[in-house]
């Protein structure tokens, strides 16, 4: 079956503007994560969704990120007033369901480049 | 300090070689260990995944865990070029949140 599927995969945007990164999940998980990986590092956590609602965003680093699943499945991330600093792949992983530990399947990540 | 401390390499083997990765971890919550493998410019790919300590081996590859120590392994047999990657450790745990907490990472090329 398919997997985690992200769009765009590579994504180039002037400092300032706004972007959108979409994450389509394997079909079934009701999870739904999203980490942020610098060059030369590892995943770090920013939000987690169980169904539509947003279970922890505690990892977003300020409010000019924000992300939504209305309807439970697809998930956007969206960042205001892009900086430089905010370079790096985005990945997106999902689970079968919410239990601690349960393995999350990830996609191929969007890399984007904020020039 | 990290929560998850991993050596980045980078790491240079022949082919054939035994190879050691390995994480500490801080969080004494930490019950759930994964090793993730990542090809360039691809997503983490799951290889191990541990409950608690012990040991646990898949074809050439075997996953330790020494909660007491606060350690994890990964041992590859017989590397082949193809093991060539990144390897990320993971750990999670209750109480800890349905996050990942992920190593740096190790570098790994296998030559042939």
């Amino acid at each position: 079956g398919a997997g985690v599927s992200q769009t765009p995969s590579n994504k180039v945007t002037e400092k300032g503007k706004y972007v959108e990164l979409r994450c389509d999940p394997i079909s079934g998980h009701t999870a739904l994560y999203w980490y942020r990986q610098s060059l030369g590092q590892g995943p770090e956590f920013l939000i987690y969704f169980q169904g539509t609602g947003a279970a922890d965003d505690s990892g977003l680093p300020n409010d000019r990120f924000f992300a939504v699943r209305p309807e439970g499945s697809v998930s956007t991330l969206k960042i205001q007033r892009t900086e430089r600093g905010d370079s790096a792949v985005y990945l997106c992983a999902s689970s079968l369901g919410a239990i601690w530990g349960e393995t999350q399947y990830f996609g191929p990540g969007t890399r984007l480049l904020v020039l | 300090q990290k929560e998850v401390e991993q050596d980045p390499g980078p790491l240079s083997v022949p082919e054939g070689a035994i190879v050691s990765l390995n994480c500490t971890y801080s969080n004494s919550a930490f019950q759930y260990f994964m090793w993730y493998r990542q090809y360039s410019r691809k997503g983490p790919e799951l290889l191990m995944y541990t409950y608690s300590s012990g040991n646990k081996e898949d074809g050439r590859f075997t996953a330790q865990v020494d909660k007491s120590s606060k350690y994890i392994s990964l041992f590859i047999r017989d590397s082949q070029p193809s093991d060539s990657a990144t390897y990320l450790c993971a750990m999670s745990g209750r109480g800890t949140g349905n996050q990942f907490y992920f190593g740096t990472g190790t570098s790994l090329t296998v030559i042939p």
